[in-house]
């Protein structure tokens, strides 16, 4: 079994929808989770970032964390053609330093 | 802006043949890391390094090797290339405090070993 898994997709919405993207993990240490996206032939950037449990929002994306369920979920409200790209949440026992271990990410195609 | 430039975009290359694969940042990171990324199973960190001539092995390091001779340069080597080794390697780069959780990817190379 992978250490973080992620369904492969592609996920395809139309522009406006609500997407709706999650990963689990086994390793119960992970305390940091990013998700980054990465568009096609480019390389990954990270989009956002949380620490332990809870929700953080920055705009039309929300990323929430269950850690009791080690499961990871990204939220992208009001869906736009330009957010169709590979989402690949990322977690990290620490922050210094950090050693990130990948899912294997979400294609997703924002029709318009 | 941060910036990790790769050496090459694309690169075809034959069995057997020793591989170098630079990476370049300018942002004067202590940490460089080298992926590969392949279609299902995501990045996969090969080696990684803290510090000048410092190097660490990732989850993946059979059939490579690294040089960080210089803070801002990070040198992947594939000694004798194999076709299982064709896939798109990605550098990155990242502080050792502050928002040290951020890697700053490269553009990647992608590999064919034929």
């Amino acid at each position: 079994q992978k250490e973080v898994e992620q369904d492969p997709g592609p996920l395809s919405v139309p522009e406006g929808a609500i997407v709706s993207l999650n990963c689990t993990y086994s390793n119960s240490a992970f305390q940091y989770f990013m998700w980054y996206r990465q568009y096609s032939r480019k390389g990954p950037e990270l989009l956002m970032y949380t620490y332990s449990s809870g929700n953080k929002e920055d705009g039309r994306f929300t990323a929430q964390v269950d850690k009791s369920s080690k499961y990871i979920s990204l939220f992208i409200r009001d869906s736009q053609p330009s957010d169709s790209a590979t989402y690949l949440c990322a977690p990290s026992e620490k922050a210094a330093g950090n050693k990130l271990t990948f899912g294997g990410g979400t294609r997703v195609l924002v029709k318009p | 802006d941060v910036k990790v430039t790769q050496s090459s975009r694309y690169l075809v290359k034959r069995t057997g043949e020793k591989v170098f694969l630079e990476c370049v940042q300018d942002m004067d990171h202590e940490n460089m890391f080298w992926y590969r990324q392949d279609p299902g199973l995501g990045l996969r960190l090969i080696y990684f390094s803290y510090d000048v001539k410092m190097k660490e092995k990732g989850d993946i390091p059979e059939g490579y090797s690294v040089s960080r001779e210089k803070k801002e340069r990070f040198s992947l080597i594939l000694e004798s290339a194999s076709t299982n080794q064709t896939s798109m390697y990605l550098c990155a780069s990242s502080a050792s405090s502050g928002s040290s959780y951020e890697q700053y990817f490269g553009p990647g190379t992608r590999l064919t070993v034929t």
